[in-house]
């Protein structure tokens, strides 16, 4: 497709399983982004990839959350054993200059955690 | 640390007339700001951008006024339309920073 591409929408879990939320970004896209979002609030910055280099990531908020890039295009985050307080919308955007500069958003997946 | 704020959570235009979001950032060494916009149940998107060399910026009936010596910046919306309505965020970063800081967001409603 032409846009950010991310899956499922929405995603209802349990307290303590692992979830999984995929991106797919933009062809072409060298650098990919995955941002937070919780209920009226702005964006929190998790993770960034970008190319070949090693993935920032100093805004993941716990050892729970992970985050792979396969082949410089598709990227999955991975969140272990949910809490209550990781319900929000889950963000991805791509970019094919870095620096933080014209991202793309995908629409997000909404995770609710019972 | 740094942060970036809006003045507004809420603003309300009539159609048709001009709508202006403010937004404070207290990084002095921030160089690049973007404004967003999200509408409900879809990703932020892309509106205008401005280096910190310009204090001006014109887009489609949208301009963004940066003021770096008091660390403000604004989005001006011109003859507002339904479609215009929706949260609006600033987010800035500086050169070698990957990472925009973004507000909390103004909604912005336009009454018919």
């Amino acid at each position: 497709g032409a846009g950010v591409s991310q899956s499922p929408s929405n995603k209802v879990t349990e307290k303590g399983k692992d979830v999984e939320l995929r991106c797919d970004p933009i062809s072409g896209h060298t650098a990919l982004y995955w941002y937070r979002q919780s209920l009226g609030q702005g964006l929190e910055f998790l993770i960034y990839f970008q190319g070949n280099s090693a993935p920032d990531k100093s805004g993941l908020p716990s050892d729970r959350f992970s985050a792979e890039r396969t082949g410089g295009s598709v990227s999955t985050l991975t969140i272990q054993r949910t809490q209550q307080e990781d319900s929000a919308v889950y963000l991805c955007a791509s970019s094919s200059q870095g620096g933080g500069e014209k991202l793309f958003f995908g629409s997000g997946t909404q995770l609710s955690v019972l | 640390g740094e942060s970036v704020g809006l003045h507004l959570p809420t603003l309300s235009v009539q159609e048709g007339d001009n709508s202006i979001i403010n937004c404070a950032y207290s990084n002095s060494a921030s160089d690049y700001f973007i404004w967003y916009k999200q509408e409900s149940g879809k990703g932020p998107q892309f509106i205008i951008d401005i280096r910190s060399n310009m204090d001006k910026r014109q887009g489609q009936r949208v301009t963004v006024l940066l003021n770096k010596t008091v660390k403000h910046l604004s989005l001006q919306i011109a003859a507002t339309q339904p479609g215009d309505s929706a949260v609006y965020f600033c987010a800035e970063t500086f050169h070698g920073n990957e990472k925009l800081t973004f507000g909390t967001g103004t909604r912005l409603t336009i009454i018919p």
